[in-house]
C-alpha cells in the first residue's frame, strides 16, 4: 500500500521563524518518487521539489532545504526565516512504480506578520 | 513556457445539469491527469492519460463522469448529470513520461465547481 501522512494539519509561525513540515511515507515499491508541493490561496500546486530513493542527500534551496530519510520513511521540509508570503497549504506526495501519485492531505501554514 | 492551462476557473451550476473542464497541458508532455480536491484534503486522482488512452481510471465514477483527450493533447472532463456531492476543484496536472522515468507532474489553477 502507499501512503503519505502529514500529521501536522496546521501551524502558526511569527515572521522570520524557521518552521519544519512532517512528511511520512509508506511503499513497499523499492524505487520511488518523493515530491513537495505550495498551494497557496490562488489554488494551483506549484511543484517544489522531487527526491528519488537511492538519493539520501539533503538538499537547499535558498530558504527551503529537505531532509529525507528512508531509516524513518520521512521527507521533511524546511522553511528558514520564513516570511508572509510562504503562507500555503503544502503536500507531501509518493509516485512508485505505478506513477500514480498519493497525496498527503496537507499542512496549512500561516506565517503572522 | 506556458503552464497548464485550465478553463473556466470557477463554475456554479445546479444540481442535474451538465458541466465540462477543459484543460491544455504543457506542450510536449504526454501524460495528463484529472484530479479531484474536495476542501482541506490533498488532490485525488480521477483519471490519467499516456498519450490518447486513459491508463488509469479506476477512480473515475463513470455513472456521471466522462473524460476524453483527443489527439493526445487537450482533454475534457465532463460530469452528467452533477450532484451536491461534486463541489470540489478539479485539478489537470502534466508530466512527460520517459521509458523507466517518472516525470513530475506540473498542475493547472484548476476549475472551482459549486453544485447548487
Amino acid at each position: 500500500a502507499q501512503k503519505v501522512t502529514q500529521a501536522q494539519t496546521e501551524i502558526s509561525v511569527v515572521e522570520k521563524e524557521d518552521v519544519t513540515l512532517d512528511c511520512v511515507y509508506e511503499t513497499r515499491d523499492t524505487t520511488y518518487y518523493l515530491f513537495w508541493y505550495k498551494q497557496p490561496p490562488s489554488g494551483e500546486l506549484v511543484f517544489l521539489i522531487r527526491r528519488n530513493s537511492f538519493d539520501e542527500q539533503n538538499e537547499i534551496s535558498g530558504r527551503y532545504s529537505w531532509n529525507f530519510q528512508k531509516s524513518t520513511s520521512s521527507f521533511n521540509f524546511t522553511i528558514t526565516a520564513s516570511q508572509v508570503v510562504d503562507s500555503a497549504v503544502y503536500f507531501c506526495a509518493l509516485s512508485g512504480y505505478s506513477n500514480q501519485f498519493y497525496f498527503g492531505t496537507g499542512t496549512s501554514l500561516t506565517v503572522i506578520p | 513556457e506556458a503552464g497548464v492551462v485550465q478553463s473556466p476557473r470557477y463554475k456554479i451550476i445546479e444540481k442535474k445539469q451538465p458541466v465540462a473542464f477543459w484543460c491544455n497541458p504543457i506542450s510536449g508532455h504526454n501524460t495528463l491527469y484529472w484530479y479531484r480536491q474536495n476542501l482541506g484534503q490533498g488532490p485525488e486522482l480521477l483519471i490519467r492519460y499516456e498519450n490518447e488512452e486513459a491508463v488509469d481510471d479506476s477512480q473515475l465514477p463513470k455513472d456521471r463522469f466522462s473524460a476524453e483527450r483527443l489527439k493526445g493533447v487537450d482533454s475534457t472532463l465532463k460530469i452528467q448529470p452533477a450532484e451536491l456531492g461534486d463541489s470540489a476543484v478539479y485539478l489537470c496536472a502534466s508530466s512527460l513520461l520517459t521509458s523507466g522515468r517518472r516525470g513530475t507532474q506540473y498542475f493547472g489553477p484548476g476549475t472551482r465547481l459549486t453544485v447548487l
